[in-house]
């Protein structure tokens, strides 16, 4: 079993759809958790950091469910613009960027 | 955040040659981190690069084929050695991830590919 494991997808909504990702880690001594998006042959860059009681950024909605170890993402009113690949990240341990693992992503298209 | 500058940005290398990839960082940084990104796959950290010490490898990565410098705490490089087509990936580096600074900043990345 993958330490992170995510739908592949691709996922192909309409514009202004609502559309939501999970991500399972399989390590319950997780710390931290991130999701990351990935635009084609760009480098990952920060979406949200993923808080225990849950956490909000405009469209963007982010939950962590720790007793089934699980996160999610959901994307209200899609945009054209939010076409990418959506990584999900586990962090374990404070001291080591060995210890963060990411997910193979999910992939989200977006139609007029 | 940190401002990583990454060069090359992409490259079509022969078989059996190395390239090296550079990472600058606008600001001092104790750890800077070499990530691998195959087609269609995630990221895979290739090693950690630590200044003023050696680096420190994961498992299924080797000094002798990826050669990491680190001669200060802005910069690092990491050269491709007796490269392959199997070699063909994005190449990232990043800061970040740990202490009070979990959050990774990466590089725009190095695109790779080895005929």
């Amino acid at each position: 079993r993958k330490e992170v494991e995510q739908d592949p997808g691709p996922f192909n909504v309409p514009e202004g759809a609502t559309v939501a990702f999970n991500c399972t880690y399989s390590n319950s001594a997780s710390q931290s958790f991130f999701w990351y998006r990935q635009d084609c042959r760009k480098e990952p860059k920060l979406l949200m950091s993923v808080y225990s009681s849950g956490n909000e950024d405009g469209r963007f909605t982010a939950q962590l469910n720790r007793a089934s170890q699980y996160i999610s993402l959901l994307i209200r009113d899609s945009k054209l613009s939010d076409s990418a690949t959506y990584l999900c990240v586990v962090r374990g341990a404070y001291s080591s960027a060995s210890k963060i693992i990411f997910g193979s992503g999910t992939r989200l298209s977006i139609r007029p | 955040s940190a401002v990583i500058s990454q060069k090359p940005s992409r490259d079509i290398c022969q078989r059996g040659t190395s390239l090296t990839i550079q990472c600058q960082v606008d600001s001092q940084v104790t750890m800077m981190f070499w990530y691998r990104q195959q087609p269609g796959q995630s990221l895979t950290l290739i090693a950690t690069a630590n200044q003023g010490s050696e680096a420190t490898y994961e498992s299924g990565f080797v000094i002798d084929k990826f050669p990491i410098s680190r001669p200060n705490l802005t910069f690092s490089t990491l050269t491709v050695s007796n490269m392959s087509p199997e070699d063909s990936s994005i190449y990232l580096c990043s800061v970040g991830g740990t202490g009070t600074t979990e959050k990774l900043f990466f590089g725009s990345g190095t695109q790779l590919s080895v005929l």
